[in-house]
């Protein structure tokens, strides 16, 4: 069965810290990885995906992929109020077309 | 910038009832889904569809839930006979191509079964 494990949180963090949110898969065919950003009551918004391992920048944010260890991380810099959320690490592949989930872990960024 | 839609964004039903949930992918787009998620728990797949037949489905895809599109724009998810555990937040989502390809989801439609 393929999982996805994710710290429910909530993970408090200052605003213009950093924000480190961790995940780790069970299913080594796993081929691409998404964080997807889900404010209460709204649909999942894609953030990032990373193919590869290594890290991938865009703008505020790092993932951070390691299938050896079969782990992705998403950094978030100059954290702001407005990035409280629930992040939901997901991953595809392995033959399934479906994006299995993790819980999420509920990110409050403190003013 | 193009977007999902989904149709209606709230439907209350009474229990035994069928239910159908409308959505247009991205236009350009190949391959849709159906997700769900219960309130407080993760979002769950429930089947993609691709070129006009399902390509995979979970094993909640049960047979009470079939997908169809019916015309050129819309893909449809229909409920035959609810019950109170289909209570949850619908999310259709399409995407260029598959596996390797980023999802974009709609808005959703949240399904209240009494």
């Amino acid at each position: 069965q393929k999982e996805v494990e994710q710290n429910s949180g909530p993970l408090s963090v200052p605003e213009g810290a950093i924000a480190s949110l961790n995940c780790t898969y069970s299913d080594r065919g796993s081929q691409s990885f998404f964080w997807y950003r889900q404010y209460s009551g709204k649909s999942p918004e894609l953030i990032m995906f990373i193919y590869s391992n290594g890290d991938k920048e865009d703008g505020r944010f790092t993932a951070q992929l390691n299938k050896a260890s079969q782990y992705v991380s998403l950094l978030i810099r100059d954290s702001q109020p407005s990035d409280s959320a629930t992040y939901l690490c997901a991953f595809s592949g392995g033959g399934a077309d479906g994006l299995t989930f993790g819980k999420g872990t509920h990110l409050i960024i403190q003013p | 910038e193009p977007e999902v839609t989904q149709t209606p964004s709230h439907q209350v039903t009474q229990m035994g009832q069928e239910v159908i949930l409308r959505c247009v992918p991205i236009s350009n787009h190949l391959y849709f889904y159906w997700y769900r998620q219960i309130l407080g728990q993760k979002v769950e797949f429930l089947v993609s569809f691709y070129n006009n037949e399902i390509s995979e489905k979970s094993e909640i895809f049960d047979d009470q839930f079939s997908v169809e599109r019916p015309d050129g724009s819309n893909f449809t998810l229909k409920i035959r006979s609810t019950k109170l555990e289909d209570s949850a937040m619908y999310f259709c989502a399409s995407s260029e191509a598959t596996v390797r390809e980023t999802q974009y989801f709609g808005p959703g439609t949240r399904l209240l079964v009494l």
